[in-house]
């Protein structure tokens, strides 16, 4: 596609809850990135994936976060039992390489709320 | 570890002024530095970067930023504000020495002002 795009744009569900997100990035990126945006807050680094592999993953919080991308092209951020506190923007970016130079191409984000 | 701090939560600026928003990093290696920026209900958007050479590095929008090594800092400018320019502006920086990692400030809201 044209940009990065991410589903679903907002989402509420209940404290305890399973939420899955979805990230398709830009066609023939092979770098992508979760990252999670608080209120007033810039965005923080969760996870980046070369390829199917997730590179870096030193950004989870805890072990309810977990993300995947078995085909090297659209991922899904899955956090189990969630919090209040996991309340947020979820923001995807992608880059073509994803070389240290490269900037990063980001989708719109999915707003996550837990009530 | 690497850290960004944009000590400015707004920075008002009447049309057609030069702007500054003020970015300092720290990074234990030599620094990629990048400015984002996001309008509202948009997501963000690259502006420029600094990877190495000149230190005064041009981007979109007429946007451009001078990268001090000796004062760890990478403020951006704009020499004439457009009320379109009103946004949230993010600096961010990576570590050249293998970290893939980005780490984002806070954020500066630039308000121009007819």
């Amino acid at each position: 596609g044209a940009g990065v795009s991410q589903t679903p744009s907002n989402k509420v569900t209940e404290k305890g809850k399973y939420v899955e997100l979805r990230c398709d990035p830009i066609s023939g990126h092979t770098a992508l990135y979760w990252y999670r945006q608080s209120l007033g807050q810039g965005p923080e680094f969760l996870i980046y994936f070369q390829g199917t592999g997730a590179a870096d993953d030193s950004g989870l919080p805890n072990d309810r976060f977990f993300a995947v991308r078995p085909e090297g092209s659209v991922s899904t951020l899955k956090i189990q039992r969630t919090e209040r506190g996991d309340s947020a923007v979820y923001l995807c970016a992608s880059s073509p390489l994803g070389g240290a130079g490269d900037e990063a191409f980001f989708g719109q984000g999915t707003r996550l709320t837990v009530v | 570890a690497q850290s960004v701090a944009q000590p400015e939560d707004q920075v008002n600026v009447a049309e057609g002024n030069p702007l500054t928003v003020k970015c300092t990093y720290s990074v234990s290696g030599n620094p990629y530095l990048f400015w984002y920026v996001q309008y509202p209900n948009r997501g963000l958007q690259f502006l420029l970067k600094y990877i190495t050479g000149d230190n005064l590095v041009k981007g979109s929008y007429g946007f451009e930023a001078e990268f001090n090594k000796s004062q760890t800092s990478f403020h951006l400018k704009k020499p004439s504000a457009l009320v379109s320019d009103s946004a949230l502006y993010f600096c961010a920086v990576r570590d050249t020495g293998g970290y893939q990692k980005v780490t984002f400030g806070t954020g500066t809201k630039l308000q121009v002002i007819p």
